[in-house]
């Protein structure tokens, strides 16, 4: 089956920094998410991006589907963006999720 | 708009016990799907329904049932808890998720 491989596990930064988070997808999909985990368990979605580049305030993702990989930029880290980052590839009815990365933004 | 909620928040059964969850959308989404997530891993699907009176199994079935009762409710049933089945679940309907159910099997 599809694999989903997100690059770094961890990453520990400073409030203001910037990070870019990446996902790797091994087959073609029918569309791309990004989601946040907050440490409370909370699971938000920021991005549907099967193609292109979208952006939400400080947050932006590029999906190059023909490259078989997204990349989610997080700009000026604030301590709230803590917590781990999945993507999760659609194919067919189904998310395939990645492991996440796990972001610490200290203050 | 409630979107994707989820009974109950916390749950300790004893092995061999059963329950229900109960997972309610008001968002008018066709799809529900059931996953779980163990300790610092990513989420896996149990059962999702593409349509009301459809569902199929996900990446880790055995030991779980569900029912589409209809367009807004889907429940996941466990007829006799393993410890294995210890995990948060967690109910949503396309990229909606709802709060999650923290689940100890002792």
């Amino acid at each position: 089956g599809i694999q989903v491989e997100q690059s770094p596990p961890d990453l520990i930064l400073q409030e203001g920094a910037n990070s870019t988070l990446r996902c790797n997808f091994s087959d073609s999909v029918n569309n791309l998410q990004w989601f946040h985990q907050n440490p409370w368990g909370q699971l938000i979605n920021l991005f549907y991006i099967p193609s292109g580049t979208k952006q939400n305030g400080r947050l932006s993702a590029t999906t190059v589907a023909t490259e078989r990989y997204s990349l989610l930029y997080i700009s000026s880290s604030q301590t709230t963006d803590s917590g781990v980052y999945f993507c999760a590839v659609a194919v067919n009815y189904q998310l395939i999720w990645g492991a996440g990365t796990k972001l610490i933004i200290k203050p | 708009n409630a979107g994707v909620t989820q009974t109950p928040k916390f749950q300790v059964l004893k092995t061999g016990q059963s329950m229900t969850l109960q997972c309610a959308q008001d968002m008018n989404h066709n799809s529900m799907y059931w996953y779980r997530q163990d300790p610092g891993m990513g989420l896996r699907l149990i059962y999702y329904s593409a349509s009301e009176g459809t569902t199929d199994k996900g990446e880790v079935p055995n030991g779980y049932n569900v029912s589409r009762l209809n367009k807004r409710e889907f429940s996941l049933r466990l007829e006799s808890a393993a410890p294995s089945q210890t995990s948060v679940y967690f109910c949503a309907t396309r990229g909606d998720f709802g709060p999650g159910t923290r689940l100890t099997v002792t």
